[in-house]
């Protein structure tokens, strides 16, 4: 196992309302990833947060937000769920924006929106 | 618009055959491909490519990289059940100051006894 944990580990919510997902990074790992995986599909990104500033976002509304704290753990934010939001959500954290070979997952938070 | 496409999408074999799986890419500003095996829930990394031609090996897992042909292989040979899992690739858009992992749907992998 890694070090990187997220919670809650499952999670329903019905339409429209609002869910903050967390990730506690690996010791030193300044650097978080977050990605949406539906069902029978490949992880797709969301963003990127380095040292508390988001560093990179892929094709995903604002609804969709993050913040990432001092000691680097971070928070996905998602307002006004919609079905399709119904996914596993995996963090990933490394040292550094490019260190993708020592970029460790977390076990991921399933969401099921109803 | 980038794309990571895999095949097959799903493949059963029995323990001892050798397997090869497939990715193909469309990557702006590629730098990378990534392969990662997923269990369960988290993936897991298994090799990073950067230079064509060059194989990587990790025990019965082998990877190469061809960037003239946009694509990339992973063997695994004498396979065993617990080789059974969903393998991702993942091509590595680098946009300088930021960059991001673009993956493909994954190509199940059934290792039967």
């Amino acid at each position: 196992e890694t070090g990187v944990t997220q919670s809650p580990t499952h999670l329903i919510k019905t339409r429209g309302q609002q869910v903050t997902l967390r990730c506690s990074s690996q010791s030193g790992h300044n650097t978080v990833s977050w990605y949406q995986q539906a069902l029978g599909q490949g992880p797709q990104f969301i963003f990127q947060y380095y040292r508390e500033e988001e560093n990179g976002r892929g094709n995903f509304p604002p609804r969709f937000s993050g913040l990432q704290f001092p000691n680097y753990s971070s928070e996905l934010n998602v307002n006004a769920l919609e079905l399709d939001d119904s996914a596993l959500y995996l963090c990933a954290s490394s040292l550094g924006i490019r260190a993708y070979n020592e970029q460790f997952f977390g076990p991921g938070t399933r969401l099921t929106v109803l | 618009e980038d794309k990571v496409v895999q095949s097959p999408l799903s493949l059963v074999v029995h323990e001892g055959d050798t397997v090869t799986l497939n990715c193909s890419y469309e990557v702006t500003n590629f730098r990378s491909l990534l392969w990662y095996k997923q269990e369960k829930k988290a993936p897991t990394f298994l090799f990073m490519l950067t230079s064509s031609g060059i194989e990587k090996k990790s025990g019965r897992l082998s990877s190469i990289l061809d960037k003239k042909e946009l694509f990339s292989i992973l063997n695994i040979t004498a396979t065993q059940t617990g080789d059974s899992a969903v393998y991702l690739c993942a091509g590595l858009y680098d946009g300088g100051a930021t960059n991001k992992l673009i993956f493909g749907t994954g190509t199940l992998l059934a290792v039967q006894p």
